[in-house]
């Protein structure tokens, strides 16, 4: 089973609305979180990224991240066309620098 | 401009032969990483180093070597190649801090 676990597989968002993705570590030993987006066909770009608990914003996109449950979750508000993607969620071991990544969750956006 | 190269970016090997995947990176970063990317599974690690001369296991090291000649090489060697490692790898560099920086991706066929 992998260490980094994300939901939805995929999801289905109209334009114009709010897409939540989710994302969770099995790994206590684990620090920072990191959003990452991947078009299909090219390689993946990092979103966002979250060392501390709460929230953070950047234009249309929020990380929260919970580190007592190891619980972190990426909203895009407005959602385009241009935000259907693969989003991959990636959690990084104490000093370790490496990045274990879930799965991903498929996001589609319907004008 | 720091960047990644990865070469080829596309091929085609048979059952039991020897492929070489190569990464050259021009950003100075003492971290690289090389994942593979399969549907379903997100990037799982193969082999990772910390600077030149260095390698380390990863998730899924089985079937696979890596190379580290220098700062800005990082090799994945297949030297049997099978079926089952038919898949998109991607290599990484990335600063202590794990900011990572993707190349574009060598797509992979073993017939």
């Amino acid at each position: 089973q992998q260490k980094v676990q994300q939901s939805p597989e995929s999801l289905i968002v109209p334009e114009g609305g709010m897409a939540s993705l989710n994302c969770t570590s099995s790994d206590r030993n684990v620090d920072y979180f990191w959003w990452y987006r991947q078009h299909s066909g090219k390689s993946p770009k990092m979103l966002m990224s979250i060392f501390s608990n709460g929230e953070k914003e950047e234009g249309r996109f929020t990380v929260h991240l919970n580190k007592a449950s190891l619980h972190t979750s990426l909203h895009i508000r407005d959602s385009q066309p241009s935000d259907s993607a693969l989003y991959l969620c990636a959690a990084s071991p104490y000093n370790q620098g490496k990045l274990i990544f879930g799965q991903g969750t498929k996001l589609s956006i319907k004008p | 401009e720091a960047a990644v190269t990865q070469s080829p970016r596309n091929k085609v090997a048979v059952t039991g032969g020897k492929v070489t995947l190569s990464c050259n990176q021009t950003n100075n970063h003492n971290n690289m990483y090389w994942y593979r990317q399969d549907t379903g599974h997100g990037l799982r690690l193969i082999h990772y180093s910390y600077g030149a001369g260095s390698t380390e296991k990863g998730d899924i090291p089985d079937g696979y070597k890596a190379s580290r000649p220098s700062q800005e090489n990082f090799s994945l060697i297949l030297e049997l190649a099978t079926p089952s490692q038919t898949s998109v790898y991607f290599c990484a560099s990335a600063t202590s801090n794990s900011d990572y920086t993707f190349g574009s991706g060598t797509r992979l066929l073993v017939i």
